[in-house]
């Protein structure tokens, strides 16, 4: 299994500001992806990072609100910008190995983000 | 659009007791199933993977079940402990993409 870290683990933001938010991994992997859970609720997948190319978003998250980077197959960032109360939220990186059979996919420990 | 449901929403039992968590997926067009645990404030950990062609799959006191046809997952704790407190969620793979269900809410008492 892949071992995933987030920095940071934490932050308290104000609002209007942005966050950079970085997910590291210790062997290389085809797919990233980044995931919001909002307070109470389940886990909504934001974008997949995609190396070397422009990240896929999902519906109702844009590229200029939630900027992505994945300059090589461990590293990743995603940057959180012009921050809102509506952003608190835990930020998830996950990881998926497409050259294992299972496609199972591996979760790094988040990064809680509180907006005042 | 794939739509996972889990029921119940929260549960709670005595230690020792066995948890029967279920997982509902709209379409079963599905690559394979995950379960996870999420401790508050935390990150998640996978628990079993099941993948489509699979009915079961064991690791220790934990037991998942998945019957594509009928869009069904059934994981099954034996035996539970103060330590498997935790929220659980079931995610569906569909075309590279996880879905969640909103999660278990599991309080194990001693």
């Amino acid at each position: 299994s892949a071992v995933i870290s987030q920095k940071p683990s934490r932050d308290i933001c104000q609002r209007g500001t942005s966050l950079t938010i970085q997910c590291q991994v210790d062997s290389q992997v085809t797919m990233m992806f980044w995931y919001r859970q909002q307070p109470g609720q389940s886990l909504t997948l934001i974008a997949t990072a995609n190396q070397g190319s422009e990240a896929t978003y999902e519906s109702g998250f844009v590229i200029d609100k939630f900027p992505i980077s994945r300059p090589n197959l461990t590293f990743s960032t995603l940057t959180v910008s012009n921050m809102s109360p509506e952003d608190s939220s835990i930020y998830l990186c996950s990881v998926e190995d497409r050259g294992l059979p299972n496609y199972e996919q591996y979760f790094g420990p988040g990064t809680r983000l509180t907006v005042t | 659009k794939q739509e996972v449901t889990q029921i119940p929403a929260a549960l709670s039992v005595p230690e020792g007791e066995n948890l029967v968590l279920n997982c509902s997926f709209t379409d079963s067009a599905i690559y394979n199933l995950q379960w996870f645990r999420q401790d508050p404030g935390k990150g998640l950990t996978s628990l079993l993977l099941i993948q489509s062609s699979q009915r079961e799959q064991t690791s220790g006191r934990l037991n998942a079940s998945l019957d594509k046809s009928s869009g069904r997952s059934t994981l099954y704790i034996a035996a539970s402990q103060p330590g498997d407190s935790a929220t659980y969620l079931c995610a569906v793979n569909s075309w590279g993409k996880l879905q969640f269900g909103a999660g278990t809410q599991v309080v194990v008492t001693p």
